[in-house]
């Protein structure tokens, strides 16, 4: 079956600095990936979504890179803020569904001022 | 502005005590998607519809039943809730089927205490 990980380490960096925050996934070939913003007692917040045959996406500070070959994909924040501090999770396509996504647990960012 | 709602965003029940959570969405998306997310894991999906069709992951314990009576609404009905059914409750809603990489917008979730 499908599997997403994501360090479970909560990730805290000084604000100004470059946030990366790594998803892998094992035991599939994802079309796309997203990446969400959840902050502590709210519904996740969809960010972005890179596809298979883009190596790099940006959004304003943020760029998601994704290698089908390593099987990873990268979530950056650029010039961080401590308004970022949350946690972001990624999510791949369901494997036997193209209307569900799977969720990888997150990685929760703090950014210090 | 078009949205997810959930109600009531903090729901206490007893042990054993049956329960609804409701969801309606103002963006007209074909399918709603109900989760449960424990602390510091993943949103677990439960359910979804795909339109009028329905679901279930097949590690959703049959505890769990869900209703959608029409395109806006959904509901999660839990027949006996249990202390390990305590969780964040999420609703989403997603166009999949009419775009292809399946957006979710998720509601503000319902945080449920079983005592």
């Amino acid at each position: 079956s499908q599997k997403i990980e994501q360090n479970s380490e909560a990730l805290n960096i000084q604000e100004g600095k470059t946030a990366t925050l790594t998803c892998n996934y094992t035991n599939y070939s994802p079309a796309y990936l997203q990446w969400y913003r959840q902050d502590p007692g709210r519904g996740p917040v969809f960010l972005l979504l890179i596809r298979e045959n883009e190596k790099e996406k940006r959004k304003e500070r943020l760029k998601v890179t994704f290698d089908t070959t390593l099987k990873q994909s990268l979530f950056h924040i650029t010039a961080s803020q401590p308004a970022d501090s949350a946690t972001y999770l990624c999510a791949l396509p369901g494997y036997s569904s193209a209307s569900k996504i799977i969720f990888g647990s997150g990685t929760r960012l703090s950014i210090r001022p | 502005d078009a949205m997810v709602i959930q109600n009531p965003r903090y729901q206490v029940t007893q042990f054993g005590k049956p329960v609804t959570l409701s969801c309606s969405q103002t963006l007209n998306h074909n399918v709603m998607y109900w989760y449960q997310q424990k602390s510091s894991q993943a949103p677990k999906l439960l359910f979804h519809y795909y339109d009028k069709d329905f679901n279930n992951e097949a590690d959703t314990p049959d505890n769990f039943q869900s209703r959608r009576p029409n395109t806006s609404f959904c509901f999660l009905d839990i027949r006996s809730p249990g202390l390990g059914d305590a969780a964040m409750y999420l609703c989403a809603t997603s166009t999949a089927g009419e775009q292809p990489y399946n957006e979710q917008f998720f509601g503000p979730g319902t945080r449920l205490t079983v005592l």
